[in-house]
């Protein structure tokens, strides 16, 4: 069963727009919620993380939005660019729990 | 963050043999994941290697088929044993950060194809 349910598995948008990209979890035991991001060949690279106890964070051009009471949360990118393409997993962890679930993963096309 | 030195970075298999992946982290680490990442698809835990005990398999991995070894804090080596087309993936090994932040560091992967 995926702990951790993510959409859309694949978007593509223009230089400049805004992609979107969600999760959804069912364990309320979760309070780590951080986004990778992972390049063709390459490991996953954190991106952004979050705790519950906020709404949101930002650092540069990446925003997460938090939803906790409908256990939601996402990834907004502004102002993309064609750097940007790459394959976005978000995650859950949870207190005394040594590993991360991981969403399906979205890959993301920016194009010039 | 760590550092993490992955090898090899990929390799072509034949069915039946077996393959070794090491994993190099340049500073002290408690615990050490390897991760399985079929075509396309999402990261899995396989293990939680801790230096001085027996590995940690998730549902679903066995160590007869993924032996783990922690011979020291900074490596590991993941086996995959009497390989099928079915292990063809990449396998990832992962660190935790020092901090409570969950932070976790990832190598860059071993691309397994098993012919």
């Amino acid at each position: 069963q995926q702990q951790v349910k993510q959409s859309p598995q694949s978007l593509i948008v223009q230089k400049g727009g805004i992609p979107i990209i969600n999760c959804a979890y069912e364990n309320t035991a979760f309070d780590y919620f951080p986004w990778y991001q992972q390049f063709p060949g390459k490991g996953p690279a954190l991106l952004i993380a979050i705790r519950p106890d906020v709404s949101e964070k930002k650092e540069g051009r990446f925003t997460i939005s938090f939803n906790k009471s409908a256990k939601q949360f996402s990834l907004h990118i502004m102002d993309s660019q064609p750097g940007d393409s790459a394959t976005y997993f978000c995650a859950a962890s949870m207190r005394g729990a040594n590993n991360l679930f991981f969403g399906t993963g979205t890959r993301l096309t920016v194009i010039p | 963050s760590a550092v993490i030195s992955q090898k090899p970075s990929r390799d072509i298999c034949q069915r039946g043999t077996s393959l070794t992946i090491q994993c190099q982290v340049d500073s002290q680490v408690t615990m050490m994941f390897w991760y399985r990442q079929q075509p396309g698809q999402s990261l899995t835990l396989i293990a939680t290697a801790n230096q001085g005990s027996e590995a940690t398999y998730e549902s679903g991995f066995v160590i007869d088929k993924f032996p783990i070894s922690r011979p020291n804090l900074t490596f590991s080596t993941l086996t995959v044993s009497n390989m099928s087309p079915e292990d063809s993936s990449i396998y990832l090994c992962s660190v935790a950060a020092q901090s409570r932040s969950y932070g976790y560091t990832f190598g860059s992967g071993t691309r397994l194809t098993v012919v």
